[in-house]
Order: C-alpha cells, then structure tokens, then sequence
C-alpha cells in the first residue's frame, strides 16, 4: 500500500541545519510532485516548497527562498527537505504531502516529523 | 504570500450543517479553480477532502461540499457529527506557481 515515511524527530540549536526525509512507497515514484508544509505549535498549515516529478524542478515560497533546500533521490525513492540558519521560530512538525502533477492538491501525507529548534 | 483568510472557529450541533469560507485575491482563490480543503485532526497527518473547488476523492463522505464565488471559497459540513470535530484549511494555487494555505477554522461539535 501507498505510504510516505519521514524520518525521525529532531532536535537543532539555533544557526544549525536540518535535513527531514520523506520515503515513498507503494506507488511510482517518479510520477508525482512532493511538497513540504510545516505546522508550528499553535500555528496553521504553511506551504514551504516542491519538487517537481522531474526530479530537479524546485518553486519554494518567497519566505524560505535563500533557506531551504528540496532534493530527490530516484535510487531511494526518498525526498529531502534540507532548512538552514534555523531560528526557534522553526520548530514545527514537518510533514511531506504527494501531488499527481497538474491536479494542484495534496492527496497523501507523509506522518510528519518533529523539528524542534533550541539551545 | 499572506495566509487565506478564513474564520478562527465554527460550531454547530450534531446534525446541523455549517460554513466555512475562505477568503483570497485575485491572485490564487480568484484566478484558479485549483481550491482545494484538509481535515486535520490532532496527532494525525492532514486529510484531502475537497479538491478542485468542489470535487470529493473517493471515500470521503458526501456530507462536505465545496463552492467558490470571487475571491471567495466555501466548505460546507452538512449533517455534523461528532467524528467532523477538527481544523479544516483551505489551499490555493497561485498565480506565483507558489501554494497557499489559509489560517485554519477550528470546527467545534456542540
């Protein structure tokens, strides 16, 4: 069956950097878009990037530009979300969510993984 | 890209219908039909229950239903039950190519 399984909880001090895995599973990989969206503590859903089914096409919101990174490995069916110069403000769950190409909706959700920022 | 505008909170009775909107720009809500809706309960991964401003993915319940006029999308919950008490978000495409999501509506069953 279909599944998205990211990687562990984190724990970061700040300026530091973290990567969060997304493996997928139980479909073809190369046939859809993966997105990243985080939640912080009391916070709503924010939409933090893509990477396209090519593999190498990247849009990430104006926020995050300069911060993050997305990238794919087609030997792993795995995406990573790579973010940078992290802040307390970062600390979130981190979820990685499938998108069929051009269907612009997120129709499976990896089960999020923990990122929590402190010193 | 600010967050969607939608209210911080509905309730309604079990059985009672309720709606929420969501408000854009021209900029994404208003220029796409790309609108889509999530459930999100606590400790669980976000739910896709309406897509294309409207359309339900097989196995979600007829009891939500979705519309947009203008900048502006709905999601209705009809016949609530207890089980539909969670944070409901709107998404948008952009005219950007970015994603939007709105602030969130927490839905209380009474």
């Amino acid at each position: 069956q279909m599944q998205l399984v990211q990687s562990g909880a984190e724990v970061k001090e700040p300026g530091a950097s973290v990567r969060v895995s997304c493996k997928a599973s139980g479909y073809t990989f190369t046939h859809y878009h993966m997105h990243w969206v985080r939640q912080a503590p009391g916070q709503g859903l924010e939409w933090m990037g893509i990477i396209k089914s090519d593999g190498v096409t990247t849009v990430y919101a104006q926020k995050f530009q300069g911060r993050v990174t997305v990238t794919s490995d087609t030997s792993t069916n795995t995406v990573y979300i790579e973010l940078s110069s992290l802040r307390s403000e970062d600390s979130a769950f981190y979820y990685c969510a499938r998108e069929s190409p051009f269907t612009f909706n997120f129709d499976f959700w990896g089960q999020g993984t923990l990122v929590t920022v402190s010193s | 890209q600010s967050a969607l505008t939608q209210p911080a909170s509905v309730s309604g009775s079990p059985g009672q219908s309720i709606t929420i909107s969501c408000t854009g720009t021209s900029s994404d809500v208003g220029s796409y039909n790309y609108v889509s809706w999530y459930q999100h309960h606590p400790d669980k991964a976000p739910k896709l229950i309406i897509y294309d401003v409207s359309k339900r993915p097989s196995g979600v319940s007829n009891r939500f239903s979705g519309s947009k006029s203008g900048n502006t999308a709905s999601l209705t919950i009809s016949g609530l039950q207890a089980e539909d008490e969670a944070d409901y978000y709107c998404n948008s495409f952009t005219n950007s190519g970015t994603y939007v999501f709105g602030a969130g509506t927490k839905v209380t069953v009474l």
